[in-house]
């Protein structure tokens, strides 16, 4: 099954940008990945999915503009515009692995988004 | 809009069996569309899925947990359950419920706002 690779921390001032990196192991270069966002004390709430061509489907409920997707290789880019403090928190990407009839879930270890 | 909340104890004793409910907001509960799910969060570390169950009963099964997981279904109460046997302190975490449409777009959405559960004597 596929492994996903965040960076720990990222941070950002007040309305610059960010990108967020949700990288795949090797061998899974088509996986696509969804992100999701955990506001302090809150649970994930989903962002949008991600493959090489970019979104797939539709953002979530609420997700503004600012947000953005990019798919390359192995790595999959979630990028903030014009940074808000509702932006901060934690960031996850998570994809679902098939195997038979049989399909797990796996998730990255978060990013933790600071704004400064 | 759609809401999940999970409910059950917040200590378990080591060597317990932790038992979690959730209480979904409307009906779609007993729809063909949609796979409910159980993910965790250990403190301070990622997300960990657990598993999904079906309106129909049918589970999916983190092969790491499966052999301490059972999962149901009351789709008269729109709730659905998890029980995690022989718990340890590696068990303590927030444990989220979420429901996933089938088919190509399922992702989970909406999630539950979490419940922490404390393994401890």
């Amino acid at each position: 099954q596929p492994v996903l690779t965040q960076p720990p921390s990222a941070s950002a001032s007040l309305g610059a940008s960010v990108t967020l990196t949700c990288t795949v192991s090797s061998g899974y270069n088509n996986y696509k990945v969804d992100w999701y966002q955990q506001r302090p004390g809150k649970g994930p709430r989903f962002v949008m999915r991600v493959g090489t061509g970019g979104i797939v489907g539709s953002k979530g409920d609420g997700i503004p503009d600012r947000f953005s997707v990019l798919g390359s290789g192995l790595n999959r880019y979630l990028t903030i515009k014009n940074i808000q403090e509702e932006d901060e928190g934690d960031y996850h990407c998570g994809a679902d692995h098939t195997s038979g009839n049989n399909f797990v879930w796996v998730f990255g270890g978060g990013t933790k988004l600071t704004v400064l | 809009q759609l809401q999940l909340q999970e409910s059950g104890p917040g200590l378990v004793r080591p060597s317990e069996t932790l038992s979690l409910t959730c209480t979904v907001s409307d009906d779609s509960i007993s729809s063909n569309s949609y796979y409910w799910g159980w993910i965790r969060q250990t403190p301070g570390m990622g997300l960990e899925w657990i598993g999904l169950i079906y309106y129909s009963g049918s589970t999916y099964c983190n092969p790491s947990l499966k052999s301490r997981v059972t999962m149901s279904i009351d789709t008269s109460k729109n709730q659905f359950s998890l029980r995690l046997s022989s718990v340890t302190a590696a068990d303590t975490a927030v444990y989220y419920c979420a429901r996933q449409i089938t088919g190509d777009v399922n992702w989970f959405d909406p999630w539950g706002q979490g419940t922490l559960v404390t393994v401890s004597s």
